[in-house]
């Protein structure tokens, strides 16, 4: 099993609806969790950033993340063509700074048809 | 705002010839700084983390005699691809922790 499973899609849904994006991951000592977008030949973008469980707004976009079901989402409201890109949920035990890198899911590809 | 820069963006070389990517993280310091690399359609995979005055540490697989990292000042730190050959060429990405953890624009090498 990996540490963190994402469906690499592609997920296509009509401008305006809700999308929601999801990883499972198997390691309990998880504490951070990161969503990124990432655009063809771009390096990621951070979009979300929270500790623990929870949720967390920020505009359109909220995270979740339930520690105890090892499952995090990302939702995006009101999307729009601009948002298709690939969607990268990343995670790591530590702060995110020290000795540990982050581990990632493969990414989940967005359409977003006008 | 705190942004980690890349240079260059992209690079085509002839193989056996070597190339430096520079990583610099503007308004904010970065003791550690990342290294990935990218191949089309896949996850980013870490390569090596690299520390401000000490050698870098790879991961399993990563040959550090091919991939020389030196990360010389708070603000910057490089990767050297020595000797590049066709199957070096990938999508490197370097990042360093501000809030959250921040990725360069990436920079795209073709080896010849």
């Amino acid at each position: 099993q990996k540490e963190v499973e994402q469906d690499p899609g592609p997920l296509s849904v009509p401008e305006g609806a809700i999308v929601s994006l999801n990883c499972t991951y198997s390691n309990s000592a998880f504490q951070y969790f990161m969503w990124y977008r990432q655009y063809s030949r771009k390096g990621p973008e951070l979009l979300m950033y929270t500790y623990s469980s929870g949720n967390k707004e920020d505009g359109r976009f909220t995270a979740q993340v339930d520690k105890s079901s090892k499952y995090i989402s990302l939702f995006i409201r009101d999307s729009q063509p601009s948002d298709s890109a690939t969607y990268l949920c990343a995670m790591s035990a530590g702060s995110g700074g020290g000795a540990d890198g982050l581990t990632f899911g493969k990414g989940t590809h967005l359409i977003i048809q006008p | 705002g705190a942004v980690v820069s890349q240079h260059p963006s992209w690079v085509i070389c002839k193989s056996g010839t070597s190339v430096k990517i520079e990583c610099r993280s503007l308004d904010f310091q970065a003791t550690t700084m990342f290294w990935y690399r990218q191949f089309p359609k896949q996850s980013l995979m870490l390569m090596a983390t690299s520390n401000e005055g000490s050698k870098a540490t790879y991961e399993q697989g990563v040959e550090k005699d091919k991939f020389l990292i030196n990360h010389a000042s708070l603000t910057l730190s490089t990767l050297t691809v020595t000797s590049a050959h066709p199957e070096d060429s990938s999508f490197y990405i370097c990042s360093a922790r501000d809030r959250g953890r921040l990725f360069g624009p990436g920079t795209r090498l073709t080896v010849l």
